[in-house]
């Protein structure tokens, strides 16, 4: 099974507006982290935001807001305010058993294209 | 800045030959990864390693070798090239501290297999 899904190969928003971007994950763990990376099309991976599995707040960096609902298991981005440098594909990653000390890589989803539509 | 550096930005091999991926990091961090990105398959792990000389199987190792001998450097060894290898290459290094401590990638390797 999919450990992390994201289920919009692309999505279009208009420059100024809100746009989320959406991502489930799987894992039996009690203690996991949920990273959302920004790549454009250099290529470069640009870490955005982090949310802990025991935060209690949703993650916030600046534009981009998390909108983390454990029980549903999903870990949702938003951007706000949208702007024509936010075109990239967007991924979603997990790492699991940070408890445990034992796994610190990060499984990524397939990624979503946001274009924004000036 | 932690800066990942990767040796190649773009490289052509013909099937069967020996490839090197070299990747260098400056942050003196114990973690280092090797991903390949596929359209539609997201990031991938090959292999990574926590420390010096030490090494772990990713999701998908077959195929392919690494090589730490220094702290900073992490080598991904193709030992015969084949086409379906022809992907992209993503290095990445993560200090051991911080449960929210991201992986900082390189730029890419764009290796093509022919």
């Amino acid at each position: 099974a999919q450990k992390i899904t994201q289920t919009q190969p692309g999505m279009f928003v208009q420059e100024k507006e809100a746009v989320t971007l959406d991502c489930t994950y799987d894992t039996s763990d009690q203690s996991y982290g949920l990273f959302w990376y920004k790549q454009p099309s250099s290529g470069e991976m640009i870490f955005l935001i982090y949310q802990g599995s025991y935060d209690e707040q949703n993650a916030t960096e600046g534009r981009y807001s998390l909108n983390f609902q454990k029980a549903r298991k999903s870990a949702n981005l938003v951007i706000s305010a949208s702007q024509l440098g936010d075109s990239a594909m967007y991924f979603c990653a997990m790492r699991e058993g940070i408890s445990s000390g034992s796994a610190r890589q990060l499984t990524f989803g397939s990624g979503t294209q946001l274009t924004v539509l000036p | 800045d932690v800066k990942v550096t990767q040796s190649s930005r773009y490289l052509v091999k013909r099937t069967g030959e020996k490839v090197f991926l070299e990747c260098v990091q400056d942050m003196d961090h114990e973690n280092m990864f090797w991903y390949r990105q596929d359209p539609g398959l997201g990031l991938r792990l090959i292999y990574f390693s926590y420390d010096v000389k030490m090494k772990e199987k990713g999701d998908i190792p077959e195929g392919y070798s690494v090589s730490r001998e220094k702290k900073e450097r992490f080598s991904l060894i193709l030992e015969s090239a084949s086409t379906n290898q022809t992907s992209m290459y993503l290095c990445a290094s993560r200090s051991w501290t911080g449960n929210n401590s991201p992986l900082h990638f390189g730029n890419g390797t764009r290796l093509t297999v022919t």
